[in-house]
């Protein structure tokens, strides 16, 4: 069973700039979380999809901006890029079961440094 | 501000010593999910306590979820070199903000054994 898969792996992007990452699920997944992870915040949550619907949305600007597609894969833009916008960038699926999150699968991550 | 603490932030240890890492919170949890991330890699799922009390072992590592389901422990017995990583707790929330659910994420425990 593949697990979630993140492209690019590393990306090296200039202030200014806008970047799109993707993600695609675990077969059968149809919730989609985006995470940034830097040293001094730890995991901060971006949003979650399922079902190509924003269900749950972090408190970051609205340069952050995310879609999913029909077939559960997502994608994550991040608009006018700044230095602060370094970071790890995790996806994970997971099956909800009704209102339980019983964990989730992560994807390598995408590691974007802004120049 | 809902928050869940980690301790020790940091921990360096002999191969064969047993160790034992919190997360405390004044939330109550549905859940709580217990990951280790490896550098540059995602975060992978160890565990998942739900009920109060509930303690489950895999392998040398023993995790518990406090019997008011605000704090959990992780004890790793005769830790190996292989155990060394980022340790992460996350707490579920249920019913936030009239949406479902929300992962409440401590900032890890960094455990390094050492040969």
């Amino acid at each position: 069973k593949a697990g979630v898969t993140q492209t690019p792996r590393y990306l090296i992007k200039t202030r200014g700039q806008q970047v799109t990452l993707s993600c695609s699920p675990i077969s059968g997944h149809r919730s989609v979380s985006w995470y940034q992870q830097t040293p001094g915040q730890g995991l901060q949550f971006l949003f979650e999809y399922f079902s190509e619907t924003q269900r749950n949305k972090g408190n970051f600007p609205g340069r952050f901006s995310g879609r999913q597609f029909s077939n559960s894969r997502s994608e994550m833009n991040v608009s006018t890029l700044e230095l602060g916008d370094s970071a790890l960038y995790l996806c994970a699926s997971s099956v909800p079961t009704g209102n339980m999150n019983y964990g989730y699968t992560f994807g390598s991550g995408t590691r974007l440094t802004v120049v | 501000t809902q928050l869940l603490e980690q301790s020790p932030q940091f921990l360096s240890i002999q191969e064969g010593e047993n160790l034992t890492v919190y997360c405390n919170s004044s939330s109550v949890f549905s859940s709580l999910q217990w990951y280790r991330q490896e550098p540059g890699e995602g975060p992978v799922l160890l565990v998942t306590v739900v009920t109060g009390g509930e303690v489950k072992k895999l392998k040398r590592l023993t995790f518990q979820f406090g019997d008011a389901r605000k704090d959990s422990s992780l004890h790793i017995t005769a830790a190996q070199t292989g155990d060394t990583g980022l340790y992460l707790c996350a707490g579920e929330v249920l019913r936030w903000a009239g949406n479902n659910r929300k992962l409440i994420w401590g900032l890890g425990t960094s455990l390094a054994v050492n040969p």
